[in-house]
């Protein structure tokens, strides 16, 4: 699987719109880049995931650049529930279906 | 519907012991995969089932570490002579097929002391 590169952290305003970024410049065609979060003490919670079409789904939207070299997760408007650590995952289709994290970005949301 | 379930919430134990975790996947979901999760580090991936075999053990750290699926349901993840540093959060994640996506249960915390 390809290896993605995250900012270890970021924060935004509640009420704003969150935007992260991921890297993934060794990405391969049949890879997808999966979004996934963890709120402390809770297990990893499914977000999003696309190949090379934005997607846009009732918690965030996923843009992915034309050579799908980067992407970025926005969460349109950002609660103080969306505190947590964020994994971009470039997951490769096929017979290898494990996810592979690395450290994730951690996003907090200040009143 | 019911997601992911893992039994029990919370394992203390000694040094040598045995134990065991449980992990109940969505119903129908046919791939199921453990992950163990070290304090501040993302998830790492140990084992996955499709149905009741193994199809990929690559990630388990030694034969101290052993998983189990027998009727594609129900696993457990069994771990003989337990040392500290297999103290984490042990994750179950399961798909309906081995390449959707994949959903977790809310982990078994292992503390050995």
């Amino acid at each position: 699987d390809a290896k993605t590169t995250q900012p270890p952290s970021m924060d935004c305003a509640e009420g704003r719109a969150a935007n992260l970024p991921c890297n993934h410049s060794t990405i391969s065609g049949n890879e997808y880049v999966y979004w996934y979060r963890q709120i402390h003490s809770q297990g990893p919670q499914y977000i999003i995931h696309g190949l090379k079409n934005n997607e846009t789904n009732e918690m965030a939207s996923l843009i992915i650049t034309e050579d799908r070299k980067s992407s970025t997760l926005i969460l349109p408007h950002a609660t103080l529930r969306d505190t947590a650590v964020y994994y971009c995952i470039a997951r490769i289709t096929g017979a290898n279906s494990k996810l592979t994290f690395g450290k994730g970005i951690t996003l907090s949301v200040r009143p | 519907g019911a997601g992911v379930s893992q039994t029990p919430s919370n394992k203390v134990t000694e040094k040598g012991k045995y134990v065991e975790l449980r992990c109940d996947p969505i119903s129908g979901h046919t791939a199921l995969y453990w992950y163990r999760q070290s304090l501040g580090q993302g998830p790492e991936f140990l084992i996955y089932f499709q149905g009741t075999g193994a199809a990929d053990d690559s990630g388990l750290p030694n034969d101290r570490f052993f998983a189990v699926r027998p009727e594609g349901s129900v696993s457990t993840l069994k771990i003989q002579r337990t040392e500290r540093g297999d103290s984490a959060v042990y994750l179950c994640a399961s798909s309906l097929w081995e390449q959707e996506t994949q959903y977790f249960g809310p982990g078994t915390r292992l503390l050995v002391l």
